[in-house]
């Protein structure tokens, strides 16, 4: 089992809607979450951090941690076509040196 | 805050040649500054990691005589792409943090070899 799994997609959705993105991690040891965005060439940007289980909202994205199930979420609300990116969730690894990405999701928001 | 320039943001050099990719943090100390390669449609991977002052430390596969990376200071970071060959062609991104604080990145340097 991979350390993150993350479906690649391709998700679209139209403008407006609630976009749902997740990540399974396996090692329960882990405590650091991190969502990045990514748009094409470009580098990825810090859109969320959190280390404990719970949600964290910042504006339109929440970020979501269910480390019994060991799960983490992004959320965004209103969906604008600017959303439409590659979002990677990354995980700090257990001795808090490198970040675990995920494969990353495409995301498409159409007007 | 938290900005990390990448400088070039594209090079294309011949197959041979030595290529300088810089990271710099513009207004924080990177005590730590990271280097990964991805390919299209693919996440990163990291290549290694580097403290400021010390040898930098390569991921397994990684090799360290052709991926030389020198970080001098607590605002840079260079990896050097030695005897660059058409398969070094890839997307290179830097990043660095402060401490325990998150990775920034940079917006990455599109490597082609001729």
């Amino acid at each position: 089992q991979k350390e993150v799994e993350q479906d690649p997609g391709p998700l679209s959705v139209p403008e407006g809607a609630i976009v749902s993105l997740n990540c399974t991690y396996s090692n329960s040891a882990f405590q650091y979450f991190m969502w990045y965005r990514q748009y094409s060439r470009k580098g990825p940007e810090l859109l969320m951090y959190t280390y404990s289980s719970g949600n964290k909202e910042d504006g339109r994205f929440t970020a979501q941690v269910d480390k019994s199930s060991k799960y983490i979420s992004l959320f965004i609300r209103d969906s604008q076509p600017s959303d439409s990116a590659t979002y990677l969730c990354a995980i700090m690894n257990q001795a808090g040196t490198a970040l675990i990405f995920g494969k990353g999701t495409t995301l498409s928001v159409s007007s | 805050g938290a900005v990390v320039s990448q400088h070039p943001s594209w090079v294309i050099c011949k197959s041979g040649t030595s290529v300088k990719i810089e990271c710099r943090s513009l207004d924080f100390q990177a005590t730590t500054m990271f280097w990964y390669r991805q390919f299209p449609k693919q996440s990163l991977m990291l290549m290694a990691t580097s403290n400021e002052g010390s040898k930098a430390t390569y991921e397994q596969g990684v090799e360290k005589d052709k991926f030389l990376i020198n970080h001098a200071s607590l605002t840079l970071s260079t990896l050097t792409v030695t005897s660059a060959h058409p398969e070094d062609s890839s997307f290179y991104i830097c990043s660095a943090r402060d401490l325990d604080q998150p990775q920034h990145f940079g917006d990455g340097t599109r490597l082609s070899i001729l």
